[in-house]
C-alpha cells in the first residue's frame, strides 16, 4: 500500500511534441505529490509539487494533473525540449511537513529528439 | 553555497568490508534521509533522521547504520558489505518548513 507505481519505464519524444508520466498510488493518506527530475551523475532536483486539493498545477512547460478519486497523478511536459532529456521520478508523501518520508516511483528515462 | 556534501563519491568495496558513507550539510536542516538508487526501481529509503540524536529506520535498513552527532552530518555505516549493496546512495536534508529535499550528487558503491 506504500508503493507508488510509475510508467512509462522509457519514453522517446520529438522536440517540441508533448512528454506524459503517469504514477498512481493506493494509500489514501498520501497528501504530497512531487515530481523529481535527475541528470546523469547528478542527484534528484524538485521539479514541480502538488497537494490533493487542486487538481492541476502548472510551473512554464511542466503541468502535474492530480485526479483523486482514481488515486493518479502525471507530469505533463509541453514544447518537450532535448534539454529536458533526463530521468523523472514521482513521489508521494503522508504530511511533507513531518518527517517528510518521501516513497518514489521507479523512475522514467526520458530522450527528447532534436 | 555547497548544499549536501557526499563523500566518496566512488568506492569499491570486497565483500564482508566495512565503510562509511559521508553526508553534510550546510543549510542548518533539520531533516535528512539516505536513499539508494537501483536501475528501474527509483529510490529507496535506508534511514533518516529528524534531528541531531534521533535516527530512524525507512523500507530497506538492513546491513546499515546511522548515527546524527550534529545537525550537520549524517554518516551511512556498512558492516559487512555484501553484493546485493552494490548501489548508488543518496543523501539528502529538507528544512521542515516545505516539503523539498535537497540531494547531494551521489555516491557509487560496488561490492565485488
Amino acid at each position: 500500500q506504500q508503493q507508488v507505481k510509475q510508467s512509462p519505464q522509457s519514453l522517446i519524444v520529438q522536440k517540441g511534441g508533448i512528454s506524459i508520466i503517469n504514477c498512481a498510488y493506493e494509500n489514501t493518506a498520501f497528501d504530497y505529490f512531487p515530481w523529481y527530475q535527475q541528470f546523469p551523475g547528478k542527484g534528484p532536483a524538485l521539479l514541480i509539487a502538488i497537494r490533493p486539493d487542486v487538481s492541476e498545477k502548472k510551473e512554464g512547460r511542466f503541468t502535474i494533473s492530480f485526479n483523486k478519486s482514481a488515486k493518479q497523478f502525471s507530469l505533463h511536459i509541453m514544447d518537450s525540449q532535448p534539454g529536458d532529456s533526463a530521468t523523472y521520478f514521482c513521489a508521494a508523501s503522508v504530511g511533507s511537513g513531518n518527517t517528510g518520508k518521501l516513497i518514489f516511483g521507479q523512475g522514467t528515462t526520458l530522450q527528447v529528439k532534436p | 553555497n555547497a548544499g549536501v556534501t557526499q563523500t566518496p563519491k566512488f568506492r569499491i568495496l570486497k565483500i564482508g568490508q566495512s565503510m562509511t558513507l559521508q553526508c553534510a550539510q550546510d543549510m542548518n536542516h533539520n531533516y535528512m534521509y539516505w536513499y539508494r538508487q537501483d536501475p528501474g526501481m527509483g529510490l529507496k529509503l535506508i534511514y533518516y533522521s529528524v534531528g541531531a540524536g534521533i535516527t530512524d529506520k525507512g523500507e530497506v535498513p538492513n546491513g546499515y547504520n546511522v548515527s546524527r552527532s550534529t545537525t550537520e552530518d549524517f554518516p551511512l555505516r556498512l558492516e559487512l558489505a555484501a553484493p546485493s549493496q552494490t548501489s548508488v546512495y543518496f543523501c539528502a536534508s529538507r528544512s521542515g518548513n516545505t516539503g523539498e529535499l535537497f540531494f547531494g550528487e551521489g555516491s557509487r558503491l560496488t561490492v565485488l
